[in-house]
C-alpha cells in the first residue's frame, strides 16, 4: 500500500525559508522508473507543478520558481524535502507531494493529504 | 509560461456524455504525448483520471477517456453521474517548463 505524508510548519514569516517533508511508504524512490513530485493550490485557486526528483537523483523545477527551491532525498528514511526560500504571502497554499505511476513520469496516481502552508506576518 | 487553457465550466444531466477541453501549444500539448487529468473534490486531494493522453489507471471507471488533437486534449466522461461532480484540471509536459496545469473546469451535474 503506497502512502505519502506532507509535514511541515502551518506559519510562516514573510521572507524565511519554508521546509515540506514528504514521508512516503510501500515503494522505494530507488527503483528505476519512481518519481515523487510536488505540487500547490493557493486557496480557490489551480494546482501548480513545482518540483520533481527521480530514482536516478535527477531534478527538475518550476522555472519560475527555481532560484528559491531544492528538492532533495533521503533514502535512508524513505523521505523527499522541498525547501522555499525567501517566501511571501502568495505562497500560501496547500503543498501536495505525490508519486507517478511507474514508468510514466507525467503521471502523479499517489497523492499525499495536502499540508497548508500559510504566510503571513 | 502561462497555464493550459481550460473552459471555466461545463454541466450536464445525468447519464449525458460531456467533453472538457485543454489547449495549449505546440510546445506542450501539441508536441508530446504527456497530457493528463486529474478529478479533485473540494477540500480532497487530486486524483489521477487519465495519464499519457489516454492510458486509465487500474480502478478508474472506462466512463472516463482521453484524447487529443493538434493543440488541445480532451476529457469526456460518459453517462454522467451525480460523483463526476468536481473540478477536472489538465497537466501537460512543457518544454519551458517541466509541467503545466489547466485552470481547471467545475463540472456540475444537473
Amino acid at each position: 500500500q503506497v502512502t505519502l505524508t506532507e509535514s511541515g510548519p502551518a506559519l510562516v514569516k514573510p521572507t524565511q525559508t519554508l521546509t515540506l517533508t514528504c514521508t512516503f511508504s510501500g515503494f522505494s524512490l530507488s527503483t528505476s522508473g519512481m518519481c515523487v513530485t510536488w505540487i500547490r493550490q493557493a486557496p480557490g485557486k489551480a494546482l501548480e507543478w513545482l518540483a520533481r526528483i527521480d530514482w536516478d537523483d535527477a531534478k527538475y523545477y518550476h522555472t519560475s520558481l527555481k532560484t528559491r527551491l531544492k528538492i532533495s532525498r533521503a533514502s535512508s528514511t524513505n523521505q523527499v524535502v522541498l525547501t522555499m526560500t525567501d517566501v511571501d504571502p502568495v505562497d500560501t497554499a496547500t503543498y501536495y507531494c505525490a508519486r507517478n505511476v511507474l514508468g510514466a513520469k507525467y503521471s502523479l496516481i499517489y497523492w499525499g493529504q495536502g499540508t497548508l502552508v500559510t504566510v503571513s506576518s | 509560461q502561462s497555464a493550459l487553457t481550460q473552459t471555466a465550466s461545463v454541466s450536464g444531466s445525468p447519464g449525458q456524455s460531456i467533453t472538457i477541453s485543454c489547449t495549449g501549444t505546440s510546445s506542450d500539448v501539441g508536441r508530446y504525448d504527456y497530457v493528463s487529468w486529474y478529478q479533485q473534490h473540494p477540500n480532497k486531494a487530486p486524483k489521477l483520471m487519465i495519464y499519457d493522453v489516454t492510458k486509465r489507471p487500474s480502478g478508474v471507471s472506462d466512463r472516463f477517456s482521453g484524447s487529443k488533437s493538434g493543440n488541445t486534449a480532451s476529457l469526456t466522461i460518459s453517462g454522467l453521474q451525480a460523483e463526476d461532480e468536481g473540478d477536472y484540471y489538465c497537466a501537460s509536459y512543457a518544454t519551458s517548463t517541466p509541467w503545466l496545469f489547466g485552470g481547471g473546469t467545475k463540472v456540475t451535474v444537473l
